[in-house]
């Protein structure tokens, strides 16, 4: 199975400011299909995961363009600019590139 | 507007069977892969089964193989898990998830439940 590890475990950040979570997979996460299937997940306190990037790079619908997903290969980054109170939570990195899928052990967005 | 709703969890003894089910609107539910991810209590995410679109090919992760069977009703846009001999490490809250892509396996979650809670002890 590809192992997601992702760092930090946990981050404070001021509102208004700029965070980077990595993910890094332990194989890449290239498909034969040319296509890398990494996305990002925020779950707010008390609710069900939701999509925030797919395919490393594209915002799903509806998601700020303060979100934005970068990296290729095995190495990924999940950068939050201008944090808002509704960014808090915890984020998940995930691939589908190859079965089973598998998701980081999450990053948990704190306020300073 | 997409929506997926989980019901059937609640109390099980180890051992026991339970069946959940997802009721999904605002898409052609016929069109995408169908996925159950669960998260035990203060755990992380995992992947419990995935289904095609037509129903005929299903995926498991060796945790639930041979004791977990993912199914589908095209015709009412439903999706089931049926959970048999289960373990107190089943305890999770249990999503239902749309794949990202049309009729494609590898993906992403694009929309997920609110979850169900299945707890299993005795």
């Amino acid at each position: 199975d590809v192992v997601m590890t992702q760092t930090p475990v946990s981050l404070s950040v001021s509102l208004g400011g700029q965070v980077s979570i990595s993910c890094r997979s332990s194989q890449s996460l290239v498909h034969n299909n040319g296509n890398t299937y990494l996305s990002w997940y925020l779950q707010k306190p008390g609710q069900s995961p939701q999509l925030l990037i797919y395919k490393v790079s594209n915002r799903f619908s509806g998601i700020s363009d303060r979100f934005s997903g970068s990296g290729s290969g095995t190495d990924f980054t999940l950068k939050i600019s201008r944090v808002e109170p509704d960014d808090l939570g915890v984020y998940y990195c995930g691939q589908g590139t190859q079965y089973p899928p598998t998701f980081g052990g999450g990053t948990k967005l704190e306020l300073k | 507007e997409v929506q997926l709703v989980e019901s059937g969890g609640g109390l099980v003894q180890p051992g026991r069977s339970l069946k959940l089910s997802c009721a999904a609107s605002g898409f052609t539910f016929s069109n995408y892969y169908m996925a159950w991810v669960r998260q035990a209590p203060k755990k992380g995410l995992e992947w419990v089964a995935t289904i095609s679109t037509s129903g005929s090919r299903t995926y498991y992760p060796d945790s639930v193989k041979g004791r977990f069977t993912i199914s589908r009703d095209n015709a009412k846009s439903s999706l089931y898990l049926q959970m048999n001999s289960l373990k107190s490490e089943d305890t999770a809250t249990y999503y239902c998830a749309r794949h990202g892509s049309i009729a494609a396996i590898s993906t992403w979650f694009a929309y997920w439940g609110q979850g169900t809670l299945v707890t299993v002890s005795s």
